[in-house]
């Protein structure tokens, strides 16, 4: 079993709609981050947030980290097609990090 | 800014062979990782360093020997290939827990 569980693994939408991935653990985390991955790269860091209620605004993405440090979420306004891609969440736990399986996004234009 | 390398970036093997994935960076950052991605599962942790001769086992570590001799390389071990070893592999460093990991480009190995 994944220590970070991601909804929805799969989600294709519209060029302009809004969506939210979830990222959920029953384990609290000193931090949490998200990655966005395209094929044949490696994942690339888009946030980290660390105090529990935190939100955090990266253009038309904002990422909110729950009161209790176990479970974030990403949402994403407008989405472009250049938004499509793999969006990895990750905690750092006991020295080594460990990711959830993604959510796979395709925005269609 | 070359940041984290990783050779090669294909390889197929036969079952039974053994063979060395490279890592190396260039930031001086003490933590390094080791992960493997297989559709639907995600990232899952082989082998993570801390510092130079320090390492430790993460979820998956199996058939995976690691050693961190200096600070720039964290070289991945395959003692004999098997084909449930194929997969992406990428290396990652860090500056420290929970701090941004920057991943090499990976490489696709193939056991048959």
């Amino acid at each position: 079993t994944q220590l970070l569980e991601q909804s929805p693994q799969f989600l294709s939408i519209q060029e302009g709609e809004n969506l939210t991935v979830y990222c959920n653990s029953s384990s609290v985390f000193s931090s949490l981050q998200w990655y966005r991955q395209e094929p044949g790269e490696g994942p690339v860091l888009l946030v980290t947030v660390v105090t529990g209620g935190e939100v955090k605004k990266l253009k038309r993405l904002t990422f909110q980290f729950g009161d209790a440090r176990k479970d974030s979420s990403l949402h994403i306004t407008a989405a472009q097609p250049g938004d499509t891609g793999l969006y990895l969440c990750a905690g750092a736990d006991n020295n080594d990090m460990r990711f959830g399986a993604g959510t796979r996004l395709t925005v269609k234009p | 800014n070359a940041g984290v390398t990783q050779t090669p970036k294909f390889q197929v093997l036969k079952t039974g062979q053994s063979m060395t994935l490279q890592c190396a960076q260039d930031m001086n950052h003490e933590y390094m990782s080791w992960y493997r991605q297989d559709p639907g599962m995600g990232l899952r942790l082989i082998h993570y360093s801390v510092g130079a001769g320090i390492t430790d086992q993460g979820e998956v570590p199996n058939g995976y020997n690691v050693s961190r001799s200096t600070t720039e390389d964290f070289p991945l071990r395959l003692l004999s290939a098997a084909p449930s070893q194929t997969s992406v592999y990428f290396c990652a460093s860090s500056y420290g827990e929970g701090t941004e990991a920057f991943f090499g480009q990976g490489t696709r190995l193939t056991v048959v």
